[in-house]
């Protein structure tokens, strides 16, 4: 059964990084993108990018071109989501969700969400 | 961008009544639309893709239609566990968008 598991929660300050990791298991890790989404609190959900584990290709979304890096580690089938210049309205639960293949590229399967939390 | 426009943003309802939520692509989509379910705290859940077709383990209460710009998703007859958030998602192209969601609340 695939699963894939997030790391922890995050406090960072204004200005600072983040860098969120996503690690997959119970599948062929190359086999399938990876989406990140977040959700603000009581906001709805949103887009952010996919990379594909095959050869790293990107998409990300307009609104975080420019701070937003998406990377993968094959040797440990783990997908990074770094963001960078953080605001308050970043403040977020990330998610990491798998295409699910096929004929569809909807979102099978889904981390268990970051909270992150940006404030001075 | 694609932009998903989804309504009611929330509706109540009764055990055993019918829903539907609708879904409006700014441009054609084919049939490249799926549904989700979340529950506070939780993580969306992928109830439907490819417009109709279930995911394995949805109840068949669930169910998906439309094409092109236009999509519905219905809940035959609301259960207890069906009281969430759902929202749509274009997967179309790049960038995915989703739907603003649609919360659906016990009356």
């Amino acid at each position: 059964q695939a699963q894939l598991v997030q790391s922890g929660v995050e406090v960072k300050r204004p200005g600072a990084s983040v860098k969120v990791s996503c690690k997959a298991s119970g599948y062929t890790f190359a086999s399938y993108g990876i989406s990140w989404v977040r959700q603000a609190p009581g906001q709805g959900l949103e887009w952010m990018g996919w990379i594909s584990t095959y050869n790293t290709n990107t998409y990300y979304a307009q609104k975080f071109q420019g701070r937003v890096t998406m990377t993968t580690d094959t040797s440990t089938s783990t997908v990074y989501m770094e963001l960078t210049s953080l605001i308050s309205d970043d403040t977020a639960v990330y998610y990491c969700a798998r295409d699910q293949g096929g004929v569809s590229r909807n979102f099978e399967y889904w981390g268990q969400g970051t909270l992150v939390t940006v404030s001075s | 961008a694609i932009q998903m426009t989804q309504s009611p943003s929330s509706l109540s309802a009764s055990v055993g009544d019918r829903v539907t939520i609708t879904c409006r692509a700014s441009q054609g989509i084919s049939n490249d639309l799926g549904w989700y379910q979340q529950k506070p705290g939780k993580a969306p859940k992928l109830l439907i893709y490819a417009t109709s077709i279930l995911q394995s383990g949805v109840p068949s209460r669930f169910s998906g239609s439309g094409s092109g710009t236009d999509f519905t998703l219905t809940i035959s007859s609301l259960q207890p566990e069906d009281f969430a958030t759902y929202y749509c998602l274009q997967d179309y192209n790049y960038p995915r968008t989703f739907g603003q969601g649609t919360k659906v609340e016990i009356k």
